[in-house]
């Protein structure tokens, strides 16, 4: 089963602007991560954060995280035709070492 | 440095065929996970290992075996394949040094496996 959702489903803005897409998720997690997956390619980590922390920056990345709502947001700022790709989701579950959770992304276009 | 190399890319199997997928790291992690990624699913865990000798299963590991002889190798088979295997099948590892909850997972560049 699905442990993250990610929301929307398909996302397009044109270059220079800023893409924030959402992530929730059902049961208590350890982190969470985001990866990023070009056409044809396979994922690639962006940023993590754990269960304890409320946001994270990395680069142009921000990431927030709410336990309450079991839910997460991945801001990109000043988007560029290359950040094109889909985004995953990612929760490593309380008790679980080893085994991460993928939600069914977000598809990001930006436009030049 | 090639991390996570995955072959063949591309499979074409008729129904009831066998075949072996396999994945190669070179960056000495212990861990190391097969996923299938179909539209609109995201991806899901078929196996998983945690060092040379040991595997278990994920999420979805019914119709394939796994076996990890060698600490850099991940062998996915499928032994008798169906349509329902059509997928793009992705090897990953990650390092099982210090607070192993907390490292990335590294990526191949995927399988993709038609059966007819």
């Amino acid at each position: 089963s699905q442990q993250g959702e990610e929301d929307p489903q398909a996302l397009s803005i044109q270059e220079g602007e800023n893409a924030t897409m959402n992530c929730s998720y059902k049961t208590s997690i350890n982190n969470l991560q985001w990866y990023r997956q070009n056409s044809g390619r396979g994922l690639v980590h962006l940023i993590l954060i754990r269960s304890n922390e409320r946001e994270k920056h990395s680069g142009r990345l921000r990431v927030t995280l709410d336990t309450s709502k079991k839910s997460s947001s991945l801001l990109i700022t000043a988007s560029r035709a290359a950040d094109t790709a889909s985004y995953f989701c990612a929760t490593l579950r309380s008790g679980s070492a080893r085994q991460l959770t993928f939600g069914s992304g977000t598809q990001l276009t930006v436009l030049p | 440095n090639a991390g996570v190399t995955q072959t063949p890319k591309f499979r074409v199997l008729k129904t009831g065929q066998s075949m072996t997928l396999l994945c190669a790291q070179d960056m000495n992690h212990e861990y190391m996970y097969w996923y299938r990624q179909d539209p609109g699913m995201g991806l899901r865990l078929i196996h998983y290992s945690v060092g040379e000798g040991t595997t278990a299963k994920g999420e979805v590991p019914d119709g394939y075996n796994v076996s990890r002889l060698k600490k850099q190798n991940f062998l996915l088979g499928l032994e008798s394949a169906a349509p329902s295997q059509t997928s793009v099948y992705f090897c990953a590892s990650s390092t099982s040094r210090e607070r192993v909850a907390w490292q990335p997972q590294h990526f191949g560049d995927g399988t993709r496996l038609s059966i007819l």
